[in-house]
């Protein structure tokens, strides 16, 4: 089975909107970490949560865990055209292996 | 911050063709790396994992013989694609596993087969 599986939705907001992504898994995890990528392009790592944190900040960024629900969502406030990217969140089983699950990704647009 | 590269980035070879890919981190050792594969508007779906001086570790349904990989060094993991078909054409990732447990991601290679 697939960890770490996002709503399947596009996204498409007018920049300064807040952008708002949800991840939901199934096995418990080490952590869940959230990328960005770019199309055609590699991942860039945005943020990780551990299993233990509830929230976590990174400049526009926001993450929360929700363990008890399986879930996770990223925040991106006041976002700018340059945020147009597909977001994925992966997960870190308790396998002890660091094999990471990928979720489908949602795909953001930010309008100029 | 830890960067890892991958060579080439695109190629394009023709049906039953081998093709080679590196992946390397340049400056960090990393004794684990890990293959990806993404088709097009897809997620990355993990095929193996290297791990320096031993035989790689391959996903269910991922055929070793056909991506063949090899760690040979702290820094340097191969991936080939012997006999590529079209079905291979996809954009393959590799990440690089630092001491610290972190994975850094190379930024992909872009493989067609005609």
């Amino acid at each position: 089975s697939q960890q770490g599986e996002e709503d399947p939705q596009a996204l498409s907001i007018q920049e300064g909107e807040n952008a708002t992504m949800n991840c939901s898994y199934k096995t418990s995890i080490n952590n869940l970490q959230w990328y960005r990528q770019n199309s055609g392009r590699g991942l860039v790592h945005l943020i990780l949560i551990r299993s233990n944190e509830r929230e976590k900040h990174s400049g526009r960024l926001r993450v929360t865990l929700d363990t008890s629900k399986k879930s996770s969502s990223l925040l991106i406030t006041a976002s700018r055209a340059a945020d147009t990217a597909s977001y994925f969140c992966a997960t870190d089983g308790r396998r002890g292996n660091n094999r990471l699950a990928f979720g489908k990704g949602n795909q953001v647009v930010v309008i100029p | 911050g830890a960067v890892v590269s991958q060579h080439p980035s695109w190629v394009i070879c023709k049906s039953g063709t081998s093709v080679k890919i590196e992946c390397r981190s340049l400056d960090f050792q990393a004794t684990t790396m890990f293959w990806y594969r993404q088709f097009p508007k897809q997620s990355l779906m993990l095929m193996a994992t290297s791990n320096e001086g031993s035989k790689a570790t391959y996903e269910q349904g991922v055929e070793k013989d056909k991506f063949l990989i090899n760690h040979a060094s702290l820094t340097l993991s191969t991936l080939t694609v012997t006999s590529a078909h079209p079905e291979d054409s996809s954009f393959y990732i590799c990440s690089a596993e630092e001491p610290v447990d972190e994975q850094f991601f190379g930024p992909g290679t872009r493989l067609t087969v005609l």
